[in-house]
C-alpha cells in the first residue's frame, strides 16, 4: 500500500521566509503532484513532476526518486500563499486501483 | 479558455436516496478523475475515465460509479446514500491522465447527506 507522508502538518511563518514542506512515499511512482487549496475548495495544480527540478515564479519543487522524497519550497513568502499545500503521487504498481494518493497536507500560514 | 465547470455547486440529499453529479473539462481534455474529500479522510482517488472508458478505480463500493461521454463530459453517481458520503466531490481534467500530465480541478460541489 502506498503511503504519502507530509512534513510539517502545519506551518506559520513571517513574511519573506523561505518556506519548506517535504513529502515522501513509499513505493516506486510515475508521477508525484504539488497542489495547493485555498479556503473554499479550490484547487490548483503547482507542479507535475517525475525526476530532477521545476521552477515557477517563487514557486521550486524537486524530487529525488532514489530516497522517495519531495520538497516544494517558496523563496520570499506572501500572505497570499497562506493555503493548504498537497502532495499526491501515482504509483507504478499497476493493477486497477492505480490512481492517485494524496498526503493530508500542509497548512501554511504566512503573517505579514 | 473555460474551466473545469462542476454541477451542481451544492447538493442536500437524504439518505438512501441517490445524487448525478457532472463535470465538462477543459476542451481538449480527454481524461476526467474524480476525488472525494472530508475532514477526516483528506483527498482520495474515485475513478478515472479516458476517451470515455474507465482507466482506474479507487477503494470505494460499488454505490459510487460514473461514466464518461464522447465529449469528454462526465458523470458520477452515488446510489443509497449514506450519511459518510458528505465530502466535496472535485474532478479534474487533464489531457492524457493523472500521471502524465498537469491536471486541472472544478470547484467542487459540496455534497451534504441528512
Amino acid at each position: 500500500k502506498n503511503e504519502v507522508e507530509q512534513s510539517p502538518q502545519n506551518l506559520t511563518a513571517q513574511e519573506g521566509e523561505f518556506i519548506t514542506i517535504n513529502c515522501s512515499y513509499s513505493v516506486g511512482i510515475s508521477a508525484l503532484h504539488w497542489l495547493q487549496q485555498h479556503p473554499g475548495g479550490g484547487i490548483v495544480s503547482l507542479f507535475m513532476l517525475s525526476s530532477g527540478k521545476k521552477k515557477h515564479g517563487r514557486l521550486i519543487a524537486t524530487i529525488n526518486i532514489q530516497e522517495k522524497h519531495s520538497s516544494l519550497h517558496i523563496t520570499a513568502s506572501h500572505p497570499r500563499d497562506s493555503a493548504v499545500y498537497i502532495c499526491a503521487v501515482r504509483s507504478t504498481s499497476g493493477g486497477g486501483a492505480d490512481g492517485l494518493t494524496f498526503g493530508k497536507g500542509t497548512h501554511l500560514i504566512i503573517q505579514p | 479558455k473555460a474551466g473545469v465547470t462542476q454541477t451542481p455547486r451544492y447538493l442536500i440529499k437524504t439518505r438512501g436516496q441517490q445524487v448525478t453529479l457532472s463535470c465538462s473539462p477543459i476542451s481538449g481534455h480527454r481524461s476526467v478523475s474524480w476525488y472525494q474529500q472530508t475532514p477526516g479522510q483528506g483527498l482520495q482517488f474515485l475513478f478515472e475515465y479516458f476517451s470515455e472508458t474507465q482507466r482506474n478505480k479507487g477503494n470505494f463500493p460499488g454505490r459510487f460509479s460514473g461514466r464518461q461521454f464522447s465529449n469528454s463530459r462526465s458523470e458520477m453517481n452515488v446510489s443509497t446514500l449514506e450519511l459518510g458520503d458528505s465530502a466535496l466531490y472535485l474532478c479534474a481534467s487533464s489531457y492524457a491522465g493523472q500521471g502524465n500530465s498537469p491536471l486541472h480541478f472544478g470547484n467542487g460541489t459540496r455534497l451534504t447527506v441528512t
